[in-house]
């Protein structure tokens, strides 16, 4: 049974770019977090989804920051025009339905130059 | 703002002691708890959780307490291993209209001298 998967694993993107982080929860899981780690800090939680809707985004940044879990395919996590402020590890977790254990994927690290 | 929170940012042992990683909550309402486990590069690692419910549970090699008078978790580990060295964040669900969103602590990193 793999587990959470996310790619990819380093991006480095120039201030300006476009930013995609993808998440593919385990098999059987319905639900997705998003959360954010700066070095030599603890997560912080982003955004919460179930498939096609977005169920809490208390966490996002209100400009440049999307995400979106599709009916078929990974979710994804979306930065526009980033900055150097937005380098840092992103981490996705899922979770069946009902419960409140979560298991983390491996992180996207985005570096902005 | 209610936060988690931990006592001790760096604990160092040696091989075979014993390992105690403190964490303080805020919020009374918080329901359920779980210490993670996180190497360096790696992604958080579920370690052990509790429910409000109960003040202790135990699991292979680690067990978890919960004080919920004075708000406080600990993460207990015994006959520690250079393998158990990472840093550890408790976790808790604040068991509100919030969902399933977990509030981390900072983090407490561990090491283990051979």
């Amino acid at each position: 049974n793999a587990g959470v998967m996310q790619n990819p694993r380093h991006l480095v993107r120039r201030r300006g770019q476009e930013a995609r982080l993808r998440c593919s929860p385990m098999k059987g899981h319905s639900h997705v977090y998003w959360y954010r780690q700066l070095p030599e800090e603890g997560l912080k939680f982003m955004v919460y989804l179930q498939k096609e809707n977005i169920i809490d985004e208390s966490g996002m940044p209100k400009e440049r920051f999307s995400a979106e879990f599709p009916k078929e395919g990974p979710s994804i996590l979306r930065i526009q025009q980033v900055v150097r402020g937005d380098s840092a590890a992103y981490f996705c977790a899922s979770s069946p339905l009902g419960s409140y254990e979560q298991y983390f994927g491996p992180g996207t690290r985005l570096t902005v130059t | 703002g209610e936060s988690v929170g931990l006592h001790l940012p760096t604990l160092s042992v040696q091989e075979g002691d014993n390992s105690i990683i403190n964490c303080a909550y805020s919020n009374s309402a918080s329901d359920y708890f779980i210490w993670y486990k996180q190497e360096s590069g790696k992604g958080p690692q579920f370690i052990i959780d509790i429910r409000s419910n109960m003040d202790k549970r135990q699991g292979q090699r680690v067990t978890v307490l919960l004080n919920k008078t004075v708000k406080h978790l600990s993460l207990q580990i015994a006959a520690t291993q250079p393998g158990d060295s990472a840093v550890y964040f408790c976790a808790e669900n604040r068991g509100d209209n919030a969902g399933n969103m977990l509030t981390f602590g900072g983090g407490t990193r561990l090491m283990v001298k051979p």
